[in-house]
């Protein structure tokens, strides 16, 4: 069965701070695929990231990085010099080959930046 | 280029009506995804369609619920009697599945966000 796991339910930092968000999932499936999303105040959800199994680079978008580790089923997002604008609900996703694109999300991680 | 466009944006109506809630995904996705939004539950998703056919339904809470896909461009979520407990926001989301790439992003409409009195 597939899982995702965000332990963390809320983060406070002050603006300027790096943040680390954490994502463990569970599958059986070799061939899978995680994705990040961004729920900010007014409500819409944002893609952020895809990643798939097979690829365990880690990822840098501006001040967003992600770093995917398989040894640890571990699908962690950093927010290096956080800004007040990043202030937002953030879900981490995943979803198995044999799927057929069903989507699992985690239960979210509300981060708030302190001005 | 359109996103997925979502209607009502915002739907008040008493315990016992019949509520559609509507959807146009983006041209060229093939999946729709219908998911509720609850502060108790977080993000559930109800029900999925490829190329109009319903995949995984078993989401749904229960009959009260259904949910059409007639065409590609076009998905209904129905909720007859509705009740108290169904106030939540509803999002519809769509995807692109190719033969290349599977699994793809969902790409999600702004919500409707549902109070039953």
């Amino acid at each position: 069965a597939q899982k995702v796991t965000q332990a963390q339910t809320e983060i406070s930092v002050v603006e300027k701070e790096d943040v680390t968000l954490d994502c463990v999932y569970e599958t059986r499936d070799t061939t899978y695929y995680l994705f990040w999303y961004k729920q900010p105040p007014s409500g819409e959800l944002v893609f952020l990231i895809r990643r798939n199994s097979f690829d365990e680079q880690n990822e840098i978008s501006g001040r967003y990085s992600w770093n995917f580790q398989k040894s640890t089923s571990s699908f962690n997002f950093t927010i290096t010099a956080s800004q007040v604008v990043d202030s937002a609900v953030y879900f981490c996703a995943l979803s198995e080959e044999t799927s057929y694109d069903k989507v699992i999300f985690g239960p979210g991680t509300s981060l708030s930046v302190i001005p | 280029d359109a996103g997925v466009i979502q209607s009502p944006r915002h739907e008040v109506t008493e315990m016992g009506q019949e509520v559609t809630l509507r959807c146009k995904p983006i041209s060229g996705h093939n999946s729709l995804f219908w998911y509720r939004q609850t502060m108790m539950r977080g993000l559930e998703l109800l029900i999925y369609f490829n190329n109009n056919v319903p995949i995984d339904d078993s989401g749904m809470p229960e009959d009260r619920f259904s949910a059409k896909m007639p065409n590609a461009s076009f998905s209904t979520l129905k909720i007859q009697p509705s009740e108290p407990r169904d106030s939540a926001v509803y999002f519809c989301a769509s995807s692109a599945r190719d033969r290349g790439e599977k699994n793809q992003p969902q790409h999600f409409g702004d919500g409707t966000r549902l109070s039953i009195l």
